[in-house]
């Protein structure tokens, strides 16, 4: 069965600093890797995704994830936080091709973004 | 506009009164799925359609019922609701057939309460 882990509830971090929501999993073979978030009384929505290729993935408003094989990791970073990237941040897995349609997320991540 | 739509928004009911949570998208995509939210959970899936008459069980079936009738609609019917079963709900939705890893568009979510 396939797993994320978020060990983190929260993060915190002042603004223009970096920051790091960390993510594992545990799947078999290779998998397709998403980060959504998800901000108060909204939907989730789309932030990246990796798939193949570049183990580094660029997504929307400045985010980026590095994808690691060999610690099964997939870590949320952003090289300068801003008090609007406050919101709750969730990751997730697919199995790989061919091994079905299930995404499973994780628990999510509460980032806090402080002036 | 692209979206996800879900009614109603909120819903306080009782224990055992049926109640269906609607959802309809206007993307014609083919994979649509329902999740429940709660907290230190995360989100978790409770069925997952990957077309017209074709549905699946998620991680939390038990007490749901789906039907996909119609590409663009996907009800989450509570035959008999029961407190357990107090939660947000968000169903989604993606393009499968060009590429089954595609990103899920969420809907704004249903706070469903069963007293």
């Amino acid at each position: 069965a396939q797993s994320v882990a978020q060990p983190e509830d929260q993060v915190n971090v002042a603004e223009g600093n970096p920051l790091t929501v960390k993510c594992t999993y545990s799947v078999s073979g290779n998998p397709y890797l998403f980060w959504y978030v998800q901000y108060p009384n909204r939907g989730l929505q789309f932030l990246l995704k990796y798939i193949t290729g570049d183990n580094l993935v660029k997504g929307s408003y400045g985010f980026e994830a590095e994808f690691n094989k060999s610690q099964t990791s997939f870590h949320l970073k952003k090289p300068s936080a801003l008090v609007s990237d406050s919101a709750l941040y969730f990751c997730a897995v697919s199995p790989p091709r061919g091994g079905g349609n299930k995404l499973t997320f994780g628990t999510g991540t509460q980032l806090k973004v402080e002036l | 506009e692209a979206q996800v739509t879900q009614n109603p928004r909120y819903l306080i009911t009782v224990t055992g009164k049926k109640l269906t949570v609607t959802c309809s998208q206007n993307m014609n995509h083919e994979y649509m799925s329902w999740y429940r939210q709660d907290p230190g959970l995360g989100l978790r899936q409770i069925y997952y359609s990957m077309n017209v008459e074709v549905t699946d069980k998620g991680d939390v079936p038990e007490g749901y019922k789906v039907s996909r009738k119609e590409k663009r609609n996907f009800p989450l019917i509570l035959e008999s609701p029961s407190p357990n079963q107090t939660s947000l709900y968000f169903c989604a939705s993606s393009p499968y057939l060009v590429d089954p890893y595609n990103e899920q568009f969420f809907g704004p979510g249903t706070r469903l309460t069963v007293l």
